[in-house]
C-alpha cells in the first residue's frame, strides 16, 4: 500500500513568515496525526484528527499554529507567523485504529532563519 | 506530568553483541506501548507494539520487548545485533484515559553497531 505522503520535504523561511505543510494519509485511515520533532527530541503530538474532527489539540500552539482536515482525508498544518523555535521536522502519521500511533510519513524539515 | 524516559542516549555495540534499551514511563493507568526505529535518512517505522495479553512482544527483525507493569518499563531487546541495526530507537507510550489517548515519545536512543 502507498505510504503517508508529505510535502514539501524541506522548507526554509524567515521568522514572522507563514508556512503550510500538506499530508495525504494512507487510504482508509480515519485517524491522522501531526507531530513536531525538534532536533535531539522525540516527536511531540500537535494534533489528532478522527475523520475530519479534532480529537486532541492540547499541545498545539493555537496562537500561531492551525490545522484542518476538511474532507476527512488529507490535511494541512499552518504556522503563522513562524518563530525561530519552530525549526523542526513536522511529521504526519495515520492509523486505522484509535490508540495506535500510526504509520509515519517522511516529514517536512522546517528551518526558520 | 507524565513522561517517558529512555536512559541511554547513545549506545555503541559490536556486531553479535546483545542489546537492551531501557524505557520507563510515569503513567499509572492503562497504556499502549510502542517501539519505533528510524534508520539514517528514513522515516519512523514501527518495530513492535503492546496493547494487552502476553507481556513479551515479538517484533520485526528479531526485536522483542517486555512489558513489566510493576516497573513501568518496556525494554527493547535483541540477542545479537547487526551493523544494519544502526539507527535511532524511540519508545512511545499511549496513555488511555476514559477513551481518550495521549501520546508521549521518549527522547530516543542512538545505536551504533560496529562491524
Amino acid at each position: 500500500e502507498a505510504g503517508v505522503a508529505q510535502s514539501p520535504r524541506y522548507k526554509i523561511i524567515e521568522k514572522r513568515q507563514s508556512v503550510a505543510f500538506w499530508c495525504n494519509p494512507i487510504s482508509g485511515h480515519a485517524t491522522l496525526y501531526w507531530y513536531q520533532q525538534i532536533l535531539g527530541q522525540g516527536p511531540k503530538l500537535l494534533i489528532q484528527f478522527q475523520n475530519n474532527g479534532v480529537v486532541d489539540d492540547s499541545q498545539l500552539p493555537k496562537d500561531r499554529f492551525s490545522a484542518e482536515r476538511l474532507k476527512g482525508v488529507d490535511s494541512t498544518l499552518k504556522i503563522q507567523p513562524a518563530k525561530l523555535e519552530d525549526s523542526a521536522v513536522y511529521l504526519c502519521a495515520s492509523s486505522l485504529e484509535r490508540g495506535s500511533i500510526g504509520t509515519f510519513g517522511s516529514g517536512t524539515r522546517l528551518t526558520v532563519v | 506530568a507524565q513522561s517517558v524516559s529512555q536512559h541511554n542516549h547513545h549506545v555503541i555495540l559490536s556486531e553479535a553483541a546483545s542489546l537492551e534499551l531501557g524505557c520507563n514511563y510515569s503513567y499509572g493507568g492503562t497504556v499502549n506501548l510502542f517501539w519505533y526505529v528510524q534508520y539514517p535518512g528514513q522515516h519512523l517505522q514501527l518495530l513492535l507494539k503492546y496493547f494487552s495479553g502476553d507481556p513479551l512482544v515479538k517484533g520485526i527483525k528479531g526485536f522483542e520487548a517486555e512489558f513489566i507493569k510493576s516497573k513501568f518499563s518496556f525494554n527493547l531487546r535483541k540477542p545479537s545485533v547487526q551493523w544494519s541495526d544502526t539507527a535511532e530507537y524511540f519508545c512511545a507510550v499511549n496513555e488511555v484515559t476514559s477513551g481518550t489517548y495521549k501520546y508521549i515519545f521518549g527522547t530516543g536512543t542512538r545505536l551504533k553497531v560496529l562491524a
